[in-house]
Formats: C-alpha cells, structure tokens, sequence
C-alpha cells in the first residue's frame, strides 16, 4: 500500500522553463513533508520542506505548495536548470513531539532532465 | 566534514553470504536510519535507532540485523545473503526535533 505516490516517473523541461513534480498522500495524519533531490551514485539531499501549517514554501529557485484537501504537494522549479537534472522523492512525516522517530515515507520519485 | 560514510560502495555476494554494511556519521546524531531503494521504487525504511543501545524494526526488516553500540555507528548485517536483498542501501541520520534526514553515499549491493 503506496501511501506516498508520484506517479510521473519522469519528466523533460527546457532550460529556463517551469519544472513541477506532482506527489499524492492518502494518510492524513502526515504533517511535515519534504522534497529530496538524487544524483546518481549519491546519495539523496534535502531540498525544502513544508508543515501542514503551511500552504507554501519557498526557497529561491523553489517553492513547495501544499494542497491538503486534495492530500497533494508539488514542487515547482523556476527557472529551471540542467544541473536541475536528478531524480526528486517526496517524503512525508506525521510523527511529531518527543517521540518523533522521523520514520520518513518516501515516493518512488521522478526522474527531471532538463535540456539545455 | 565528512557527515554520513559508508562502505563499502559496491558489493558483489555468493547466495547464502553473510556481510556488513558499514555506516558512521560524525554529526553526533541520536537517530540514525537504514534505508533500501530498489529500481523505480521509493526509499524503504530497513531499521532505525533513536539512541546508542535503542534500534527497531522498520518496515522490511527481515534478513536483515543492526545494532547501536555508539552514538556514531550503525552497522548493518545481512545474513544467509538472498537475491531479493539485491539493492542500493542508504545510512541516514538526523539530529533531535529535526525532520531533515542527511544520507550517505550508499551501498550498491548485488546477490549473484
């Protein structure tokens, strides 16, 4: 049972274009999501988070919107760049105070390439 | 700043093989994870350690043991090596009231 899905497993833009990648939540109790970024034989590295207090984040190039009604996040790159290319996770958390064991799950990501 | 080591980086085993994956951070992170990622899939959470001497089962856990001697070593053990256990292995930590996980390098591991 995917409880965090991305379902584009890939995505092409052109350089200096939007890039957004879609990732879709069913447990409700999640309240802290996070976007990773992977490029190959590394390991993933944070990018930007969210709360659920939040609908929106931003972080120079990019910005993580939080649909919660919808149990939907996106994170939108602008302008995007070829060193963008890497594959993205999302994340989600919904363990918190004390006892917070930061049990992150993960989607299956997506893979961006963006062309000069 | 060396952060989150693994060895070793890649790993070919016979079925039936016993090894360890070597993790160890020096950020002086109480949590610290084991995750596996296998083709066109997520990061699955193996074990995970909120403490020296405190580890847990995640959520696929079986064949594989760690343990949590100290605060800076998380090692994990495969035994009886199977294909299915054929992956990339990621170490990861985090300090207290801090979603952001940091990751290792990882393991690329393959069970002929």
């Amino acid at each position: 049972d995917q409880q965090v899905k991305q379902n584009s497993p890939s995505l092409s833009v052109q350089e200096g274009r939007i890039s957004i990648l879609n990732c879709d939540y069913t447990n409700s109790m999640f309240d802290y999501f996070l976007w990773y970024k992977k490029y190959p034989a590394e390991g993933p590295t944070f990018l930007i988070s969210i709360s659920s207090i939040k609908d929106k984040n931003e972080d120079g190039r990019f910005t993580v919107f939080l649909n919660k009604s919808a149990k939907h996040l996106s994170l939108h790159i602008v302008p995007s760049q070829p060193g963008d290319s890497a594959v993205y996770f999302c994340a989600a958390s919904g363990y918190r105070g004390s006892s917070n064991t930061g049990k992150l799950i993960f989607g299956q990501g997506t893979t961006l390439q963006v062309k000069p | 700043n060396a952060g989150v080591t693994q060895t070793p980086k890649f790993r070919i085993l016979k079925i039936g093989q016993s090894m360890t994956l070597q993790c160890t951070q020096d950020m002086n992170h109480n949590y610290m994870y084991w995750y596996r990622q296998d083709p066109g899939m997520g990061l699955k959470l193996i074990y995970y350690s909120v403490g020296a001497g405190i580890t847990d089962k995640g959520e696929v856990p079986n064949g594989y043991n760690v343990s949590r001697s100290t605060t800076e070593d998380f090692p994990l053990r495969l035994e009886l090596a199977a294909p299915s256990q054929t992956s990339v292995y990621f170490c990861a930590s985090r300090r207290g009231g801090d979603e952001k996980l940091f990751f290792g390098s990882g393991t690329q591991l393959s069970v002929l």
